[in-house]
């Protein structure tokens, strides 16, 4: 079975400072990986997605991700982090067939002036 | 933009009591999912629907149960609402069956059952 695995439950920050959040997955197949961004009181968004190609994907908000097939990897960067980043981050992947996207449990995110 | 809507953003409910939460897309999608959300267990998914009238379960069913008469329209419902069901509830739709895409999200409602 599919699963995510975001292993910090929490990170903190200061603002300025670059930012990684790790996340790896469990898929037998060739996965279609995304990264979500929840701010408080607010339903998810995408920040970025890979399929296929480039195993470094850009996405909105000056996030990155890069894509490592022998690590099960999907690890979330952005080189400064603003304060308006606090929130909770979620990686996720859809399984085969795409009727279903699994979800990890996601990292609150804190920004330290 | 696509829109996913949710009927409420807060609600609160008593024990035992039938509870519906509503769901609106305008994108004309034919997924639509209702997850929901505990703080360290990310989003748990509740049942999904492919097609109108159409419904599958997903990974905690029990208590639930939905509803998809309408392309559009997806409703989850709790027969007999307890307290270990307070929780924030999302819905999401997403692109036609075997197109792998994005998920887009409602706001979510936070129920709370007393």
């Amino acid at each position: 079975a599919q699963s995510v695995t975001q292993p910090d439950i929490h990170i903190t920050v200061s603002e300025g400072a670059s930012l990684e959040l790790r996340c790896n997955y469990s898929y037998g197949a060739t996965p279609y990986l995304f990264w979500y961004v929840q701010s408080p009181g607010q339903g998810l968004q995408l920040l970025l997605k890979y399929f296929s190609g480039d195993t470094l994907v850009q996405g909105i908000k000056g996030f990155e991700a890069e894509f490592k097939r022998s690590q099960s990897s999907f690890n979330l960067r952005k080189p400064s982090v603003h304060w308006s980043d606090a929130a909770e981050y979620f990686c996720a992947v859809v399984n085969t067939g795409g009727f279903k996207t699994i979800f990890g449990a996601g990292t609150r995110l804190f920004v330290k002036a | 933009d696509v829109k996913v809507t949710q009927s409420s953003r807060y609600l609160v409910k008593r024990t035992g009591e039938k509870v519906f939460l509503e769901c609106v897309q305008d994108m004309d999608h034919e997924n639509m999912f209702w997850y929901r959300q505990d703080p360290g267990l990310g989003l748990r998914l509740i049942y999904f629907s492919y097609d109108v009238k159409m419904k599958e379960k997903g990974d905690i069913p029990e208590g639930y149960s939905v509803s998809r008469e309408k392309k559009e329209r997806f409703s989850l419902i709790l027969e007999s609402a307890s307290t270990n069901q307070t929780s924030m509830y999302l819905c999401a739709s997403s692109y036609p069956t075997g197109a792998v895409d994005e998920a887009f999200f409602g706001q979510g409602t936070r129920l709370t059952v007393v």
